[in-house]
């Protein structure tokens, strides 16, 4: 069973382009969390989704941010107009239902030049 | 607010013991999480425990869980430089999701 994947690992963007990050969960896991590591800080939770719903959207900045999970394919956690502020590692996780550890993938690692 | 504090740096030699301090303070947290990050890569789930339990060991890891203080602490016995990582300490405050509210990390350093 292959653990949660991220792709791209690192990705990096110019002010005002668009960053478009996925996240694979593990196999038989509905439910996908996005975290965001700021340089020297804890991860921060964004999101949390199950398959076709967001659930909880308290930690996800008011604009320019958004996420899905659609029913067939990769949660996708997409950034628009980056600023310097938006560099970051971004932390997908997944859970399968009604269990409460998390299974975190590798990260994103975006750059914002 | 929930708020999870650890203290930010600690080195230890190869083959001592390491203790990992936390304090948390949303009363309400169901479940305590370590998690383990080497430089440029995930989070490595450690151990955790529900917040009924005081003890819990797993080979050279032990966590501690002080309730009535809010503290908890993990516990590396004969630490390996291969130990040498930030550690990160979790609290998941509901039931049914857990939405993880994290430490800012401890960074353990393991000299030969």
């Amino acid at each position: 069973n292959a653990g949660v994947m991220q792709n791209p690992r690192h990705l990096v963007r110019r002010r005002g382009q668009e960053a478009r990050l996925r996240c694979s969960p593990m196999k038989g896991h509905s439910h996908v969390y996005w975290y965001r590591q700021l340089p020297e800080e804890g991860l921060k939770f964004m999101v949390y989704l199950q398959k076709e719903n967001i659930i909880d959207e308290s930690g996800m900045p008011k604009e320019r941010f958004s996420a899905e999970f659609p029913k067939e394919g990769p949660s996708i956690l997409r950034i628009q107009q980056v600023v310097r502020g938006d560099s970051a590692a971004y932390f997908c996780a997944s859970s399968p239902p009604r269990e409460e550890t998390q299974y975190f993938g590798p990260g994103t690692r975006l750059l914002v030049l | 607010g929930e708020d999870v504090e650890q203290s930010l740096f600690l080195s230890v030699r190869e083959g001592d013991s390491s203790v990992i301090n936390c304090t948390y303070t949303d009363s309400s947290s169901t479940y305590l999480y370590w998690y383990k990050q080497e430089p440029g890569a995930g989070l490595q789930l450690l151990t955790y425990i529900f917040s009924n339990m005081d003890m819990k060991q797993d080979q050279r890891l032990t966590v501690l869980l002080n309730k009535k203080d809010k503290h908890l602490s993990l516990r590396i016995a004969d630490t390996q430089t291969g130990d040498s990582a930030i550690y990160f300490c979790a609290e998941s405050p509901h039931s049914g999701y857990s939405t993880l509210t994290f430490g800012k990390g401890t960074m353990l350093l393991v000299s030969p």
